[in-house]
């Protein structure tokens, strides 16, 4: 079992649509869950952090975590073709590097 | 403030030989840590540095080291270059790389080995 597995893309929403990302991670210790958004050919970038299971919400995006599931997802309102990119998920563990996921990749359609 | 900047951002080297990536963190940032990317195997965690000190350690072999300075500046280093080692060579920096902080990532280095 991969230590973070992400739903197997790629993922096509029209534009306008709700896009869904969903993650499981194995390691229990794990404190911290990042979402990071990559454009092909660019380094990663922040979207989302949270710690604590329930619902964060940020603009467009919400991130629900859910620890006794070992479950966080990635929910991005309104999609826009400019939101067509990698998503990584990424669990921080107790040993502090982040473990990511292979990613899911999105196509927001005009 | 200026964000993570890496030098050089692209590579080219050949087999056997051995190649050094800079990278420097955000500005007070003190923890460093470097991430291989390659399509087969995605992201994957190298090392991270504080205060000079290697404090954590991927499952890479011993070809793939790494060192932080004084002011933080960090470099890696890979000897005896092999084909598979072709990636983009990512860093990412944080205050001091506590869990719950986020790792900010600068635009990576390019790597290709003939």
């Amino acid at each position: 079992q991969k230590e973070v597995e992400q739903n197997s893309g790629p993922l096509s929403v029209p534009e306008g649509a709700i896009a869904s990302l969903n993650c499981t991670y194995s390691d229990r210790g794990s404190q911290s869950f990042f979402w990071y958004r990559q454009y092909s050919g660019k380094s990663p970038e922040l979207i989302m952090s949270i710690y604590s299971n329930g619902d964060k919400e940020d603009g467009r995006f919400t991130a629900q975590l859910n620890k006794a599931s070992q479950y966080v997802s990635l929910l991005i309102r309104d999609s826009q073709p400019s939101d067509s990119a990698t998503y990584l998920c990424a669990p921080s563990g107790s040993a502090r590097q982040l473990t990511f996921g292979s990613g899911t990749q999105l196509t927001v359609l005009p | 403030k200026a964000g993570v900047t890496q030098t050089p951002r692209y590579l080219i080297k050949t087999r056997g030989q051995q190649v050094t990536l800079s990278c420097s963190p955000i500005s007070g940032h003190r923890s460093v840590s470097w991430y291989q990317q390659t399509p087969g195997q995605g992201l994957q965690f190298l090392f991270e540095y504080f205060s000079e000190t290697q404090r954590n350690k991927g499952n890479f072999p011993g070809r793939f080291s790494g060192r932080q300075f004084s002011n933080s500046r960090s470099e890696m280093n890979v000897s005896t270059l092999e084909l598979g080692d072709s990636a983009l060579y990512l860093c990412a920096s944080s205050l001091g790389g506590g869990p719950l902080e986020t790792q900010y990532f600068g635009p990576g280095t390019r790597l290709l080995v003939l």
